[in-house]
């Protein structure tokens, strides 16, 4: 079965930071471009970073320069490093691959998770 | 960056009935849209790829069209599991922004 099980979130004061995970399984996560996609609770989707295959980055200009994504292929893994933590930030956190050939269309997603930032 | 819009913002439908959805791209995107598929407390999921092609496993009542800056996506003979949020996203160029979403709900 092919799954995406993202970890890593929790309440976090302001100013902090946090490392979420992605872990996948049932496929060759070396071969998929992979991305990071968050909502805040009840709004809408924002895509925030993607990394490719030979791990070239990409990001929103919300998050550029406070967000760090990377990939651990030998892991089967992806992480965001997420520093400068404000408010806004505050949203469930998807991991979701793209299928090589479909447009980049996000094909498969974790279930999430969420990250509150509050004093 | 690339503004996605959609409308409607909601459409109250019966089963049955048929919906369609209008997604506009700031510029030119080609065929680089996808639509997802949200019910409450869920992950999406990818409906339409490449604008028109059905993602494995969707049922065909579900349907895409479009091409540029304007977009569709048509369901067909409305069910009750239909009833949710469906975002578009370009994935023409980073940032692979999405629409602000439809919700379609109970008549």
């Amino acid at each position: 079965e092919v799954l995406l099980v993202e970890s890593g979130g929790g309440l976090v004061q302001p100013g902090g930071s946090l490392r979420l995970s992605c872990a996948a399984s049932g496929f060759t996560f070396r071969s998929y471009d992979m991305h990071w996609v968050r909502q805040v609770p009840g709004k809408g989707l924002e895509w925030v970073s993607g990394i490719g295959v030979g791990g070239d980055t990409y990001y929103a200009a919300s998050v550029k320069g406070r967000f760090t994504v990377s990939r651990e292929d030998a892991k089967d893994s992806m992480y965001l490093q997420i520093n400068s933590l404000t408010v806004g930030d505050t949203a469930i956190y998807y991991c979701a691959r793209n299928e090589p050939g479909n447009y980049e269309a996000l094909d498969v997603w974790g279930q999430g998770t969420l990250v509150t930032v509050s004093s | 960056d690339i503004q996605m819009t959609q409308s409607p913002s909601s459409v109250s439908a019966s089963v049955g009935d048929r919906v369609t959805i209008t997604c506009r791209a700031s510029q030119g995107v080609s065929s680089w849209l996808a639509w997802y598929q949200q019910k409450p407390g869920k992950a999406p999921r990818l409906l339409i790829y490449a604008a028109s092609s059905l993602q494995r496993g969707v049922p065909s009542r579900f349907s895409g069209r479009g091409s540029g800056t304007d977009f569709t996506l048509t369901i067909n003979s409305l069910q009750p599991e239909d009833f949710a949020t469906y975002y578009c996203q370009q994935t023409k160029s980073f940032p692979f922004t999405f629409g602000p979403g439809t919700k379609v709900d109970i008549k």
